[in-house]
This record gives structure tokens, C-alpha cells and sequence, in this order.
């Protein structure tokens, strides 16, 4: 069975940098596809980015290209999502989840991040 | 980029069958996947494939895709069952995995 457990919430200034963790566990991350998808409050899902096995590379959502960026540290089996330039809009709970033909089967905890001046 | 439309929300009695509708372009070209959140939790899949279930989800959870429109059909709908549900599909113009807005069922 996989696991996902993601870092804690965080509070980012406008402007600033967040970066979001994704511990992965019952396989190794070599196994897996890990992509992003977050919630603005009270609003629905939104696919951020992963691997894309067709094009063998991760891909981005247009409206975020440029300000984020998806790695995986494959000795410690976890993923990170780190989102630039942030504005009050990144405001959001986000999600990291194993996608497999398509799907995505399993899912993080989620971690808040919420941008404030 | 490919669009999913979903009803806001779906109202059911307890007992009763619910039904949630996720319209696309030729949806039934496509896979369609489906989601469930319940309020402060990650969402679960419930439905792949169209209609198949991964293990521990009620049989009572089903669903179908014809022409321009994807069903997910719960049935004999408990308290419990109050959540909302997202249809997902893979497309490969634009973003490649594109979600619903998300239906909120209501169990009155």
C-alpha cells in the first residue's frame, strides 16, 4: 500500500518562494509518478504538473509555467513542489498523489499554504 | 484545453439513488475517473476506468459513459455518502489531466 505523507502547513509573504515536500513509502519513488494538484478554498481540483510518460519529462499547467518547479530526491523517496513568486491566488491546500494510466490512486495529506502580507 | 462540466450540486434522500453527471466533448472517447472528498480530506478514488471500483469501495458506488456524458450512480445513499465528487479525465490537448468543478452531494 502507498503512502504519501506531505510537510506541514506554511505562511509565505507575497513575492515569495514556498516549497512543499512528499514522503513517499510502500514503494519507491522510482516506482511511482507523483504529480501536484491543489485547492484554492472553497473551489475545486487543479492539476499543477507531473511526469508525463509519453513525453518522458515532467510537464507544468500552462498558467503556472515558470514559477513552478517539480524534483524528487530518489534516496529519500520523496517529491517536492516548489511554487515562485507567490501571490494571494496560491493560496491553497496541496495535494501531491501517485497518477498511474491516468488516475490518481493515492493522495497526500495535503499541506496548506497561505500567502498573507 | 479540454473542459468537464459538472452540476454545482445533487440532493438525494437517504435510500435513494443519486446520480452526477460530468459532460464533455465525445467524453465517451475517454476514460473517466471519479473522486470523492468529504470536508478537511484528500480526495479517494471511487471509480477508474469508467466503471471499475478499487477494492473497498461499496458496490453501491457504479457509473457509465456514453456520448457526451460520464453518470456516477450511488445507490441506496447514506449520511455518509455527503461529499463532494470530481470526474477526471486524461486529454492530450492542452493541460493533460483536467478535473470537473465538482459536484456537492447532499443527503437530506
Amino acid at each position: 500500500q502507498v503512502q504519501l505523507v506531505q510537510s506541514g502547513a506554511e505562511v509565505k509573504k507575497p513575492g515569495a518562494s514556498v516549497k512543499v515536500s512528499c514522503k513517499v513509502s510502500g514503494h519507491t519513488l522510482t516506482e511511482l509518478f507523483v504529480h501536484w494538484v491543489r485547492q484554492a478554498p472553497g473551489e475545486g481540483l487543479e492539476w499543477m504538473g507531473g511526469f508525463h510518460p509519453e513525453d518522458g519529462e515532467t510537464i507544468y499547467a500552462q498558467k503556472l509555467r515558470g514559477r513552478v518547479t517539480m524534483t524528487e530526491d530518489t534516496s529519500t523517496d520523496t517529491a517536492y513542489m516548489t511554487l515562485s513568486s507567490l501571490r494571494s491566488a496560491d493560496t491553497a491546500m496541496y495535494y501531491c498523489a501517485t497518477e498511474a494510466a491516468g488516475k490518481f490512486d493515492y493522495w497526500g495529506q495535503g499541506t496548506l499554504v497561505t500567502v498573507s502580507s | 484545453s479540454y473542459v468537464l462540466t459538472q452540476p454545482p450540486s445533487v440532493s438525494v434522500a437517504p435510500g435513494k439513488t443519486a446520480r452526477i453527471t460530468c459532460g464533455g466533448n465525445n467524453i465517451a472517447t475517454k476514460s473517466v475517473h471519479w473522486y470523492q472528498q468529504k470536508p478537511g480530506q484528500a480526495p479517494v478514488l471511487v471509480i477508474f476506468f469508467d466503471s471499475d471500483r478499487p477494492s473497498g469501495i461499496p458496490e453501491r458506488f457504479s457509473a457509465s459513459n456514453s456520448g457526451n456524458t460520464a453518470t456516477l450512480t450511488v445507490s441506496r445513499v447514506e449520511a455518509g455518502d455527503e461529499a463532494d465528487y470530481y470526474c477526471q479525465v486524461w486529454d492530450s490537448s492542452g493541460d493533460p489531466w483536467v478535473f470537473g468543478g465538482g459536484t456537492k452531494l447532499a443527503v437530506l
